[in-house]
Formats: C-alpha cells, sequence, structure tokens
C-alpha cells in the first residue's frame, strides 16, 4: 500500500486534457510545496515532469502542469498525444523519516 | 549533463547480499545526494535511502533500516547500495537518482536500473 493515493487508471482520447489526483496527508503533500510528478515508459526509468508543485524542467512540455489543493496534488497534460501514454507517479517530501513518499502510479492510455 | 550509469542485473539465491553500483559523470558528485528507489515487478516506486557524498552520511526508510546500507566513493564518483538477507520480494529494479540536496528536492536524474533477481 503506497502512502499517497492515485486513481490506478485514467484515459483519453488524443487532443483532450486529463487530470491525475495525489491524495497524501497534512504529513506530506498538505503541508509542503514539494509534490513532483514523474512519467514512466515501459521498460525506462522515471522521467521529472513537474517538481515543486507546478514547475516544469527545462525540455518538458507545457502541455504538462501541476497544482495541489490541501492534501491532493494533480497533474493536468492537455492537448493529449500518443507518446504521454506511460505511467505516472507522484511523489512528496514528508516529515516522517522515510523523507519521500510515491504514489501508487496512474496508468494512463490514450484511446 | 549529469549521467547515472548502474551496474548491471545480478541473479541471488534468498539470505545473500547484493551490491549494486551507480558512477555518476557530469556535475559535481559530492554536491548532490543520491538516492535508491526500487520497483517490484508491475509495482510502484518505493524509496529505500540516500546518501549526502560529501558528508557520508546516509539515511535510510524504516522499512529497509538494517538490512541496507549505501555508501559512496568520492574518489570514484560511485554511490554503492547493499541489500542483505534477500527475499523473493526483493526481486526488482533498483534505481539509483539524484537530486540536489535541498529539502524536498526532486529526483532529476535517473539511473538506466538494475534488476535484481531472488530466486533459489
Amino acid at each position: 500500500q503506497s502512502a499517497l493515493t492515485q486513481p490506478a487508471s485514467v484515459s483519453g482520447s488524443p487532443g483532450q486534457s486529463i487530470t491525475i489526483s495525489c491524495t497524501g496527508t497534512s504529513s506530506d503533500v498538505g503541508g509542503y510545496n514539494y509534490v513532483s510528478w514523474y512519467q514512466q515508459h515501459p521498460g525506462k526509468a522515471p522521467k521529472l515532469m513537474i517538481y515543486d508543485v507546478s514547475n516544469r524542467p527545462s525540455g518538458v512540455s507545457n502541455r504538462f502542469s501541476g497544482s495541489k489543493s490541501g492534501n491532493t496534488a494533480s497533474l493536468t497534460i492537455s492537448g493529449l498525444q500518443a507518446e504521454d501514454e506511460a505511467d505516472y507517479y507522484c511523489s512528496s517530501y514528508t516529515s516522517s523519516s522515510t523523507y519521500v513518499v510515491f504514489g501508487g502510479g496512474t496508468k494512463l492510455t490514450v484511446l | 549533463q549529469v549521467q547515472l550509469v548502474q551496474s548491471g542485473a545480478e541473479v541471488k539465491k534468498p539470505g545473500s547480499s547484493v551490491k549494486v553500483s551507480c558512477k555518476a559523470s557530469g556535475g559535481t558528485f559530492s554536491s548532490y545526494t543520491i538516492s535508491w528507489v526500487r520497483q517490484a515487478p508491475g509495482q510502484g516506486l518505493e524509496w529505500m535511502g540516500r546518501i549526502i557524498p560529501i558528508l557520508g552520511i546516509a539515511n535510510y526508510a524504516q522499512k529497509f533500516q538494517g538490512r541496507v546500507t549505501i555508501t559512496a566513493d568520492k574518489s570514484t564518483s560511485t554511490a554503492y547500495m547493499e541489500l542483505s538477507s534477500l527475499r523473493s520480494e526483493d526481486t526488482a529494479v533498483y534505481y539509483c537518482a539524484r537530486d540536489d540536496g535541498g529539502k524536498g528536492s526532486p529526483f532529476d536524474y535517473w539511473g538506466q536500473g538494475t534488476l535484481v533477481t531472488v530466486s533459489s
């Protein structure tokens, strides 16, 4: 059981927008603006897509955006493209000794 | 450009130990933190622990306390993760990942992953 809760799967058609949620507690997501999102294609290492809730690293498409409200963070992908089909993981700094916790991952299917 | 290159796949017997390496190039090895994250087949990501090479200080997730040791060799810019008393549930891909050492810093570079298979 992962520390952060994500939906197991989401889907959308090309050109549409989807949102993936990530729910934690006041000890992690709700307590700090240190939420990151990672994209992982099959057999590949995770890739950082969003950090500090809503910041994009250089080179990441502006179709990816992040936000947070209370204990829930969200990743929105607009203008869905076939190459967006992947697993997405959220993570957060936590005040516990674990230091960082991950969500269980969400499989995005582009229909 | 930072690059993290990990050692190759391993097959281990239950009860044995495994040591995985992660060699960094680009950037300044001692100025950042290396974490180890594992992913069991078909499962999510799990943080195991990290090391601050410049200080040689490591801290570990409670789940792995006593079974994992993370070290770093500044002279070769290489971090190591040793996991002992292996059991079948430790079969996973093990990744090293870098962050800049700040509170809540994201993992901006990842190794390619090392598959560790525990089987009798």
